[in-house]
């Protein structure tokens, strides 16, 4: 069974730290997407890629970074966590041409205190 | 870019009643259009997808409709259960660099 693995579920974190949120495919998948989810806003894209080392901002990079080291990694960093950074966040792949939609992770909830 | 909308917010329907979920999008050079299911506590799942040389898709209780002239589609869902409960979420693309999805709708089949 094919699928996005995303290593914690449940994370809580302090202000000011740097949060790491981790994403792996079997897939074989060159696009790696992470979204954020916050009720009434629906999932609103932060960064992407279509290859290693390469990335791509999305509609609301700030405050978050990425890294693709490997093709079926895909990295979130926050660099610095802040309170309005509490939200749902989803990782995704899908093939080169998207022709078949994402396959998304279970998600990670982050609160940020 | 690409703005798509969604309708209702939320939705509840009695069990074995038909529930409809609509979605508009703004750029003509989309041509593909998922629907996910999002149960509480995962990630969402591709439940049915429709491409813009077809004007319905049908896969047991769901079906998709898709008119290209007013740039809307709509999720279908007949005889509902319980086990349908869960946020849907539309989306359009041109096969570009990525999805544009809508805001959701939580539906809540009532037993």
């Amino acid at each position: 069974d094919v699928k996005v693995t995303q290593s914690s579920r449940y994370l809580v974190k302090r202000t000011g730290e740097k949060v790491f949120l981790e994403c792996v495919q079997d897939m074989d998948h060159e696009n790696m997407f992470w979204y954020r989810q916050d009720p009434g806003l629906g999932l609103r894209l932060i960064y992407f890629s279509y290859d290693v080392k390469m990335k791509e901002k999305g509609d609301i990079p700030e405050g978050y970074s990425v890294s693709r080291e490997k093709k079926e990694r895909f990295s979130l960093i926050l660099e610095s966590a802040s309170t309005n950074q509490t939200s749902m966040y989803l990782c995704a792949s899908t093939p080169l041409s998207l022709e078949h939609g994402y396959t998304f992770g279970s998600g990670t909830r982050l609160t940020v205190v | 870019g690409e703005n798509v909308e969604q309708h209702p917010s939320t939705l509840s329907v009695q069990e074995g009643d038909s529930a409809v979920i609509k979605c508009t999008y703004s750029d003509s050079a989309s041509n593909y259009f998922p629907w996910y299911k999002q149960e509480l506590g995962k990630g969402p799942q591709l439940i049915i997808d429709i491409r813009s040389n077809v004007g319905e898709k049908k896969d047991q209780r769901i079906a998709v409709t898709l008119n290209k002239t007013a740039k809307h589609f709509s999720l279908h869902i007949t005889e509902t259960q319980p086990e349908d409960s869960a946020v849907y979420f539309c989306a359009a693309s041109n096969f570009g660099n990525q999805f544009y999805f809508g805001t959701g709708t939580s539906l809540t089949v009532i037993p």
